[in-house]
């Protein structure tokens, strides 16, 4: 199975902050990842597919780069309902696995 | 517009089984395949399976091979997951989601395992 490990597990910023949230597979996945939003209580949202594209209505403060192992997720100019919980997933075989999360805190 | 509504709440006891639904709506549902993924109290994301909705093929995750099993009836858009023999460590909100990179999820099926 593919490890997806996050770092880090918890992150603490202020509203205006830019963070970045890095996420790496234990074997190379080309670009099959998706990164998704959790706000306590609601189902995952999708922010990013294909490592790097932006879903429709997700707004562009919101960016993704990498492939092979090395990804990371970027998010500009922090507003209050940016503070939630971040997940990776690989889909680039199976079982698909997702890393551990990286909650985002208000500073 | 895109949507995955799921059954309700489950209340149910160890060795029982559950079937939660997910109704799609707004696309053509043989055209992506339909993914199953649950979140235990407090924790992570963890994948169950995935099936492809026009074949039915399916994938599992090992350690619920055995346990679950996942449908569709194209007929009325829906897919489904059989959960068999039911334990405490089971409880968790269980969310289906659409197509490889799961871009619209489900609103969540809270499953309760309790004696």
């Amino acid at each position: 199975d593919i490890q997806m490990t996050q770092s880090p597990s918890s992150l603490s910023a202020s509203v205006g902050d830019r963070v970045t949230i890095t996420c790496r597979a234990s074997q190379g996945i080309s670009n099959y990842l998706a990164w998704f939003q959790q706000k306590p209580g609601k189902a995952p949202k999708s922010l990013i597919y294909a490592a790097s594209n932006l879903q429709s209505g997700v707004p562009s403060k919101f960016s993704g780069s990498g492939s092979g192992t090395d990804f990371t997720l970027t998010i500009n100019s922090l507003q209050p309902e940016d503070f939630a919980t971040y997940y990776c997933q690989q889909y680039n075989s199976y079982p698909r696995t997702f890393g551990q999360g990286t909650k985002l805190e208000i500073k | 517009q895109v949507q995955l509504v799921q059954s309700g709440a489950e209340v149910k006891k160890p060795g029982a089984s559950v079937k939660v639904s997910c109704k799609a709506s707004g696309y053509t549902f043989t055209n992506y395949g339909i993914s199953w993924v649950r979140q235990a109290p407090g924790q992570g994301l963890e994948w169950m399976g995935w099936i492809i909705t026009y074949n039915g093929n399916t994938n599992y995750a090992q350690k619920l091979q055995g346990r679950v099993t996942m449908t569709t009836d194209t007929s009325t858009s829906t897919a489904y997951m059989e959960l068999r023999s039911l334990r405490s460590d089971d409880t968790a909100v269980y969310y289906c989601a659409r197509g490889s990179d799961s871009d619209y999820w489900g609103q969540g099926t809270l499953v309760t395992v309790s004696s």
